[in-house]
């Protein structure tokens, strides 16, 4: 069966740090994936997504992440945090039908 | 822009009484879809539907019902509510185009408390 990993429920990083979010996937062939970012209150806002050909993708608001099939890994990355971007952020896979499948998410907490 | 709304963003129920969470998509989409948040567990989805009038349960559809009439609007039915319904329900759309998974618009939320 399809899922999803994200294996650290809370990060904490400084205002300016660099950040990686982790996003594992489980299914047999090339997926779709998705980032999705929740702020306090509000419902999810697509960030980026991967469809196919190149491996690195640009989001939205400064973010990107590379698909690595070998590892079966999506991470999100930015290279510097601003105080805004504190928020929770999801993983999702689509695996073929109209469906996606989301991980538990990581939330992510900015000191200034 | 798409815009998905849902008819309320806070909602406070008794045990046992019917409930009615309302949302409406204005961008024409034939996928729309209700889920459940909770702390810790992600999104998972109720009820999924894919047409007027047509539905698929999805991960946890006990206790739940959907009502699909209209392509634009998508209604999630709790005919008894329960303390553990409490949770913050998030209605979603999408397009069928090709063969591609596309990305799904989301609603801002309804936060349910059920006493």
């Amino acid at each position: 069966a399809q899922s999803v990993t994200q294996p650290d429920i809370h990060i904490t990083v400084s205002e300016g740090a660099s950040l990686e979010l982790r996003c594992n996937y489980s299914y047999g062939a090339t997926p779709y994936l998705f980032w999705y970012v929740q702020s306090p209150g509000q419902g999810l806002q697509l960030l980026l997504k991967y469809f196919s050909g190149d491996t690195l993708v640009q989001g939205i608001k400064g973010f990107e992440a590379e698909f690595k099939r070998s590892q079966s890994s999506f991470n999100l990355r930015k290279p510097s945090v601003h105080w805004s971007d504190a928020a929770e952020y999801f993983c999702a896979v689509g695996a073929g039908t109209d469906k996606l499948i989301f991980g538990t998410g990581t939330r992510l907490q900015v000191f200034p | 822009d798409v815009k998905v709304t849902q008819s309320s963003r806070y909602l406070v129920k008794r045990t046992g009484e019917k409930v009615f969470l309302e949302c409406v998509q204005d961008m024409d989409h034939e996928n729309m879809f209700w889920y459940r948040q909770d702390p810790g567990l992600g999104l998972r989805l109720i009820y999924f539907s894919y047409d007027v009038k047509m539905k698929e349960k999805g991960d946890i559809p006990e206790g739940y019902s959907v009502s699909r009439e209209k392509k634009e609007r998508f209604s999630l039915i709790l005919e008894s509510a329960s303390t553990n319904q409490t949770s913050m329900y998030l209605c979603a759309s999408s397009p069928i185009v090709g063969r591609n998974q596309e990305t799904q618009y989301f609603g801002p939320g309804t936060r349910l408390l059920v006493l």
